[in-house]
This record gives structure tokens, C-alpha cells and sequence, in this order.
């Protein structure tokens, strides 16, 4: 199975501020990258598709990139609405594997 | 746009049969991917695996052939069998679209499954 590894777990951040979260696979997986955005008591919402491909009505603050290996999720300018945890999931190979998830939470 | 509902019993006794089925308005299930994908209280997502609106499957080899999926194309529904259900089992369970690539773009509300005596 591939192995997803995000990082940080979690962190703290203030509205307005630049947040960046990494997930790294442990092999390489083309750019078969999903980014979900998770609230408390929710489902998932998919933000990004194809590692950097912005899912229809998502906020434009939101980014992705990086192919092989390596990819990343920004937020440019965090947004109140935005506090919740991030997942990474790879759709290069079977099965299908997420990462553990980044807490954003209120500094 | 398409709307998934998941729907079953929230409580299931240890080395029972635990059944869901995935109910999707806003469109059709032919032509996609629906996946069932777990996440245990406080923890993270396990892909539990995906029926094709052919009916064919993947699942993941961690639920060690214990669970089945069907599809009933007519009544736009899709369904999961986890057999031999443990207390390792108790999870929020989603159904998801699996989009063009098994990218999971929309997701049920999901519904708390117990395995309690």
C-alpha cells in the first residue's frame, strides 16, 4: 500500500495568514492527488483534484501542487470559515490511501 | 447536482452482518464510480473500495474479503455488507461519487455505525 504522511498534524493560525500543509507519498503517484477540507460532525468536501486542479466552487485562496512525491496545499489568506482538518488522498494505485489529516485551528 | 444519503441500521451486534445502502438523487448512477469509505470516532479515513455502475468492484484487502457491494441501477442505490463485524468496525461510514479519476468529488452526509452487544 502507499503510505501518505502529512505533516504538520496540526497547527495553529490566524485569519489572514498563509498556511501551507504538505503531504508526502511513499512512492510515487503521478500527480493522482485529492485535498478534502473536513468540519466537525461533517463529510469531507473535495477541494482539489489532479494535485492542483481547483474543484468547481471552491475559494481561489485554496492551491495545490507538487507531482511525484511532494504535494502541498495553501491557503494564501486563511479565512474564518477555513479552521477545520485537511486530508490528502492518493488515487494512483489500489487501495486507495489517505493521509492522517491537518488539524488548521484558531491561534 | 448529485446527492448522496447513506441509510441503515446505526447499531449492529459483534459477528453480525452491518448493511448500508447509498441512495443518489441529482443524477444518474450509471456511467460512474461510487466508493464506501470509513472513519472511525476521532480518527481518519480507511477507503473501504468502489462498485462501477457495471457492477464490477475493488476492495480493500484490509476488510479481508469481508465486505460486498451490490448495485441496483433502477433504483439509482448502492449498497455494503461487512460480515463478522468487531468493535474494530465501529465507524462513521460515507458513500461517495468517485468521480473521473476515484477523486471522491461529492460525498453523503455519512451515518455512525456501532458494533455493540
Amino acid at each position: 500500500d502507499i503510505q501518505m504522511t502529512q505533516s504538520p498534524s496540526s497547527l495553529s493560525a490566524s485569519v489572514g495568514d498563509r498556511v501551507t500543509i504538505t503531504c508526502r507519498a511513499s512512492q510515487g503517484i503521478n500527480n493522482y492527488l485529492a485535498w478534502f477540507q473536513q468540519k466537525p460532525g461533517k463529510a469531507p468536501k473535495s477541494l482539489i483534484y489532479s494535485a492542483s486542479s481547483l474543484q468547481s466552487g471552491v475559494p481561489s485562496r485554496f492551491s495545490g501542487s507538487g507531482s511525484g512525491t511532494d504535494f502541498t496545499l495553501t491557503i494564501s489568506s486563511l479565512q474564518p470559515e477555513d479552521f477545520a482538518t485537511y486530508y490528502c488522498q492518493q488515487y494512483n494505485s489500489y487501495p486507495l490511501t489517505f493521509g492522517g489529516g491537518t488539524k488548521v485551528e484558531i491561534k | 447536482q448529485v446527492q448522496l444519503q447513506e441509510s441503515g441500521p446505526g447499531l449492529v451486534k459483534p459477528s453480525e452482518t452491518l448493511s448500508l445502502t447509498c441512495s443518489v438523487s441529482g443524477g444518474s448512477i450509471s456511467g460512474d464510480y461510487w466508493s464506501w469509505i470509513r472513519q472511525p470516532p476521532g480518527k481518519g479515513l480507511e477507503w473501504i473500495g468502489y462498485i462501477f455502475y457495471t457492477g464490477s468492484t475493488n476492495y480493500n484487502p484490509s476488510l479481508r474479503s469481508r465486505a460486498t457491494f451490490s448495485v441496483d441501477t433502477s433504483n439509482n442505490q448502492f449498497s455494503l455488507k461487512l460480515r463478522s463485524v468487531t468493535a474494530a468496525d465501529t465507524a462513521v461510514y460515507y458513500c461517495a461519487r468517485g468521480g473521473n479519476y476515484l477523486e471522491h468529488d461529492s460525498w453523503g452526509q455519512g451515518t455512525l455505525v456501532t458494533v455493540s452487544s
